[in-house]
């Protein structure tokens, strides 16, 4: 079965204070791997996808990384309104399904 | 730019009644996904749709649940049967079939 573990649950860090979420997997050929940011009381909104260890991707404050067992979300200089939730999923096998780990509630403080 | 519609974005309901989610996906998408995510929990895999029938579900997804595309653009989730513990927020997600899943801001369901 496949395993997606975050951490941490919950990370504050003050505005210009760097840092970074872990993801870390165990599955049966990956296909993907997925970052999604979610806003209280909203539907996940999709950021990344990650396809092979090695491969990076940059969105404004935010880099997503992926090594052969775990991939970190980055974020430089985070502002409030990047609070929020953040997901990472994975895609395997010939499923197109996306299983979801739980999540790390990151806030943002001025 | 295209995005997945729910209806209702909130459903009070007695247990035991029946409820229908609704869902309209990407138009351009071939692949339909129900998720629940029940308060403070992670977002779970429920049910894949693709040409017109289930081509995966999970555990959760037994005879209460069915799903249907009733034409060429709604999806549904009818849940029979409501308990307390169905009580959550259901979000539809469409795809090409690769790649990344688009979500709906969902459905909340809470059930008394």
């Amino acid at each position: 079965e496949d395993q997606v573990t975050q951490s941490p649950e919950a990370l504050r860090l003050q505005e210009g204070e760097s840092s970074s979420l872990n993801c870390s997997y165990t599955v049966s050929g990956l296909r993907g791997l997925f970052w999604y940011r979610q806003d209280p009381g909203k539907g996940p909104e999709f950021l990344f996808t990650l396809y092979s260890a090695g491969e990076e991707k940059e969105k404004e404050r935010l880099k997503a990384t992926l090594t052969k067992k775990e991939s970190f979300l980055h974020i430089t200089a985070p502002k409030p309104e990047d609070s929020a939730t953040y997901l990472c999923a994975v895609q395997t096998g010939t499923a197109s399904k996306l299983t979801f780990g739980t999540g790390t509630r990151l806030q943002v403080t001025l | 730019e295209p995005e997945v519609t729910q209806t209702p974005s909130h459903q009070v309901t007695q247990m035991g009644q029946e409820v229908i989610l609704r869902c309209v996906p990407i138009s351009n998408h071939l692949y339909f996904y129900w998720y629940r995510q029940i308060l403070g929990q992670k977002v779970e895999f429920l049910v894949s749709f693709y040409n017109n029938e289930i081509s995966e579900k999970s555990e959760i997804f037994d005879d209460q649940f069915s799903v249907e595309r009733p034409d060429g653009s709604n999806f549904t989730l009818k849940i029979r049967s409501t308990k307390l513990e169905d009580s959550a927020m259901y979000f539809c997600a469409s795809n090409r079939g690769a790649g990344e899943l688009f979500f709906g801001e969902g459905s909340r369901l809470t059930v008394l």
